[in-house]
């Protein structure tokens, strides 16, 4: 079974940092580009970051930009987030995604349950 | 950035009913576009991609059509399972989301 399970989220204070990671099973993991999608409460769906299958291009929305880093770990099934410097703005429920066709900007057909990081004092 | 904007905000429809939601791209995404339905507290699901193709499990109630800036969801008859929250993405230019459709029963 395609599986895809996210953890490492939590309260974090303003300007603190998390790295998320998003653990793959059920498919050829380094095959496929990864994205990292958000959610604040109450509100749309948010496209963060994506990364390909190799891990030799990452992509990342303006609104993290400098902020956070995608990357992956084709040996360990496992793609990650690291998040700085973070804002209230930025509290969300967090998925990685898998895509379907292989490429980055592409439809994510398998999603994770999601990991909530919370920016607060 | 490609801005979608999808309509109404909120549908409220009865079972057995046909749902017909909207989708317009700021600009041409030719037919790189694909629904998503939410449920609450669930992860979004894909229904469609490229416009017209049903994702693997997807009932044949559910169609997709469309190209350029216009495209319409089309549920065909309304499963009381199918009240939830649509969501249109673009992949033309990176991604972007539409802000969502909720359906609800009336």
């Amino acid at each position: 079974e395609v599986q895809l399970l996210e953890s490492g989220g939590g309260l974090v204070q303003p300007g603190g940092s998390v790295r998320l990671s998003c653990a793959a099973s059920g498919f050829t993991f380094s095959s496929y580009g990864m994205n990292w999608v958000r959610q604040a409460p109450g509100k749309g769906l948010e496209w963060v970051s994506g990364i390909s299958g190799s891990g030799g291009s990452t992509y990342c929305a303006d609104s993290v930009k400098g902020r956070f880093t995608i990357s992956r770990d084709n040996s360990k099934n496992t793609l990650y987030l690291q998040m700085n410097s973070l804002r209230a703005e930025d509290t969300a429920v967090y998925y990685c995604a898998k895509m379907v066709f292989g490429v980055v900007f592409g439809y994510m057909d398998v999603w994770g349950k999601g990991t909530t990081v919370t920016v607060s004092s | 950035e490609i801005v979608l904007t999808q309509s109404p905000a909120t549908l409220s429809l009865s079972p057995g009913e046909r749902a017909t939601l909207s989708c317009r791209a700021s600009q041409s995404v030719n037919s790189y576009l694909a629904w998503y339905q939410q449920k609450p507290g669930q992860a979004p699901r894909l229904l469609i991609y490229d416009a017209s193709n049903r994702a693997t499990g997807i009932p044949a109630r559910f169609s997709g059509s469309g190209s350029g800036t216009d495209f319409t969801l089309t549920i065909s008859s309304l499963e009381p399972e199918d009240f939830a929250v649509y969501y249109c993405q673009q992949r033309s230019n990176w991604i972007t989301f539409g802000q969502g459709t909720r359906l609800e029963i009336k």
